[in-house]
């Protein structure tokens, strides 16, 4: 069974930084892009960034391009989202996803992140 | 990259279809195949329902329906069923090299 746990949300202030972790399971991790996906309270999806299967090519939406950093560990199956630069519009669940820009057929829960002051 | 543009809310009876549009550019939705919908329920994770325009990821249900005719695209749900009651989204790959949603479609079944 396909499993994504997202982890690494909370409070932080504005211009400040964030890391989030997903752990994969039940596939070959190493095989398929990945993605971040994120919704604002009470908003509609927004897609953040991808990375291909090798971590060599990453992906990014012009949002926030320059403050955040899609990375992969392969040998720990695990995905990462580095953010920097926090600004109270980054505010959202972020949920990481299996596929990059294509299509995302699986979906961890979500871990929310608050930018505030 | 300007979302994709979805009507805010459709309705339906249980049993009827109902149709949701997703119009974008030649730039995204009419220049690829990489049309995929998902459907979410209040405070769950969004779920796959139609990839690559037109095709259903397996054992899930044949009611939901994908097609594109130039720019927009649109997901058809037939045999309305209460549980189909959810928020909808479509997305493209596009031109930028980039993921693009749409601003979600809220389906009431009446």
């Amino acid at each position: 069974e396909v499993q994504l746990l997202d982890s690494g949300g909370g409070l932080v202030q504005p211009g400040g930084s964030l890391r989030l972790s997903c752990a994969a399971s039940g596939f070959t991790f190493a095989s398929y892009a990945m993605s971040w996906v994120r919704q604002a309270p009470g908003k509609g999806l927004e897609w953040v960034s991808g990375i291909g299967n090798s971590g060599s090519t990453t992906f990014y939406a012009d949002s926030v391009k320059g403050r955040f950093t899609i990375s992969r560990d392969n040998s720990k199956n695990t995905l990462y989202l580095q953010m920097n630069s926090l600004r109270a519009e980054d505010t959202a669940v972020y949920y990481c996803a299996k596929g990059a820009l294509q299509f995302h057929d699986y979906w961890g829960q979500g871990t929310l992140v608050t930018v505030s002051s | 990259q300007s979302a994709l543009t979805q009507p805010a809310s459709v309705s339906g009876s249980p049993g009827q279809s109902i149709t949701i549009s997703c119009t974008g550019t030649s730039s995204d939705v009419g220049g690829y195949n990489y049309v995929s919908w998902y459907q979410q329920h209040p405070g769950k994770a969004p779920k796959l329902m139609i990839y690559d325009v037109s095709k259903r990821p397996s054992g899930d249900s044949n009611r939901f329906s994908g097609s594109k005719s130039g720019n927009t695209a649109s997901l058809t749900i037939s045999g309305l069923q209460a549980e189909d009651e959810a928020d909808y989204y479509c997305s493209s790959y596009t031109s930028s090299t980039t993921l693009v949603f749409g601003g979600g479609t809220k389906l009431t079944v009446l």
